[in-house]
């Protein structure tokens, strides 16, 4: 597609259900990466895919987040349990490649609003 | 792992001149960038610096100090449509994260 395109743009919960975000980055894009948004804060780094493989998940918080990009393309962000302090906005951002060469600019999403009652 | 410190909020006059400054700790450094937010809406790209000095675009300049492990934005004529957060994000190619490291952002207010 055009942009990176990300559903839902707003998920209202309750603690301790499971969400789903999804991700569906711009055509062509290898690395896919997810990020998290709280109010007032800059984005902070949870996972980045090369392909359909996770090359780093160290920013996941904890084992009740998992992502997910089975051919390549599309990514889903899957939240087990879900706490209060779950809520922000779940950005994911794409780029051409993951490398040192260039500026390789990350083109993000609108995000993911999720609110956890 | 990497620190990246900005002001968090600044306050400007339309028509003028505003430097958000941007210092950074990391290893391995390997690019800066600046990005735009608005309120609700996706991190836009809109410099990058990977060699020391100044890059040019448009009313928006951005300038880095390897060395001094620092940079600044710099952004001319302002318009209210500026009115936004700006993030500064290093990468590096240490061995820890590979992704863009994120400071906490700076809200800049452009009043009329």
């Amino acid at each position: 597609g055009a942009g990176v395109s990300q559903t839902p743009s707003n998920k209202v919960t309750e603690k301790g259900k499971y969400v789903e975000l999804r991700c569906d980055p711009i055509s062509g894009h290898t690395a896919l990466y997810w990020y998290r948004q709280s109010l007032g804060q800059g984005p902070e780094f949870l996972i980045y895919f090369q392909g359909t493989g996770a090359a780093d998940d160290s920013g996941l918080p904890n084992d009740r987040f998992f992502a997910v990009r089975p051919e390549g393309s599309v990514s889903t962000l899957k939240i087990q349990r879900t706490e209060r302090g779950d809520s922000a906005v779940y950005l994911c951002a794409s780029s051409p490649q993951f490398g040192f060469s260039g500026a390789n600019v990350l083109t993000f999403g609108a995000g993911s609003r999720l609110t956890v009652l | 792992g990497q620190n990246i410190d900005q002001p968090t909020e600044m306050t400007a006059t339309e028509g003028a001149i505003v430097q958000i400054n941007c210092t950074y700790q990391t290893s391995g450094f390997n690019g800066l960038f600046w990005y735009q937010q608005h309120a609700g809406e996706a991190p836009t790209f809109l410099s990058y610096n990977v060699l020391d000095g100044l890059e040019e675009k448009g009313r928006f300049s951005s300038f880095l100090s390897r060395s001094k492990g620092y940079s600044y934005l710099l952004l001319k004529e302002l318009q209210m449509k500026d009115s936004a957060s700006y993030l500064c994000a290093v990468r590096a190619m240490d061995t820890g994260r590979r992704a863009l490291t994120f400071g906490s952002g700076t809200r800049l207010q452009v009043q009329p």
